[in-house]
């Protein structure tokens, strides 16, 4: 069974001081992980699709990386508007199935 | 990507009654998926929608509880039947673009007294 799961829960940060959150998966094979960014009372926000161990990927204050077992998001020098719950899923290349499973999520506060 | 929408956008309903909401998008996708959100936890698939077969149900999920309908290529339908108040959640619809790549629509909130 494919499990996700991230840390810290909630993260408070003020604005400017750059952190990392981080994603470790179990999957049967690795077809994608994927962020989102969720705000509150909207659907998820794609961020970024990761395939293989070593890549990178970059917009703005976020850049993601991918290893064999986890997952991090960097935010560098975050500023208010970066609020919102960072979601982590991966996507299974066993079998046919489509769907992903994801972890409960960061909740990310960035203060003034 | 795609533009997504879902309507309603919030309901307020009573217990033993069913909802049905819409999902729209303004392109042709093959995969549709259903997801639930309850309070404070993340995304739980209900099941999948492809055009053209039946609904595949992830476990936990029935198809008498949760019927879906997908008539073709941008629409869908997701019934919460016999609402209680356990079913009080944000209902979401995806697609799918790329490689694996899911784009959400806005979600539904429900609350059911």
């Amino acid at each position: 069974e494919d499990q996700v799961t991230q840390s810290p829960e909630a993260l408070r940060l003020q604005e400017g001081e750059s952190s990392s959150l981080n994603c470790s998966y179990t999957v049967s094979g690795l077809r994608g992980l994927f962020w989102y960014r969720q705000d509150p009372g909207k659907g998820p926000e794609f961020l970024f699709t990761l395939y293989s161990a070593g890549e990178e990927k970059e917009k703005e204050r976020l850049k993601a990386t991918l290893t064999k077992k986890e997952s991090f998001l960097h935010i560098t020098a975050p500023k208010p508007e970066d609020s919102a719950t960072y979601l982590c899923a991966v996507q299974s290349s066993s079998g046919s199935a489509r769907q992903l499973t994801f972890g409960s999520g960061t909740q990310l506060t960035v203060l003034p | 990507s795609a533009v997504i929408s879902q309507k309603p956008s919030r309901d307020i309903c009573q217990r033993g009654t069913s909802l049905t909401i819409q999902c729209q998008v303004d392109s042709q996708v093959t995969m549709m998926f259903w997801y639930r959100q309850q309070p404070g936890q993340s995304l739980t698939l209900i099941a999948t929608a492809n055009q053209g077969s039946e609904a595949t149900y992830e476990s936990g999920f029935v198809i008498d509880k949760f019927p879906i309908s997908r008539p073709n290529l941008t629409f869908s339908t997701l019934t919460v039947s016999n609402m209680s108040p356990e079913d009080s959640s944000i209902y979401l619809c995806s697609v799918e673009f790329g490689e694996g790549t899911q784009y959400f629509g806005p979600g539904t909130r429900l609350l059911v007294l």
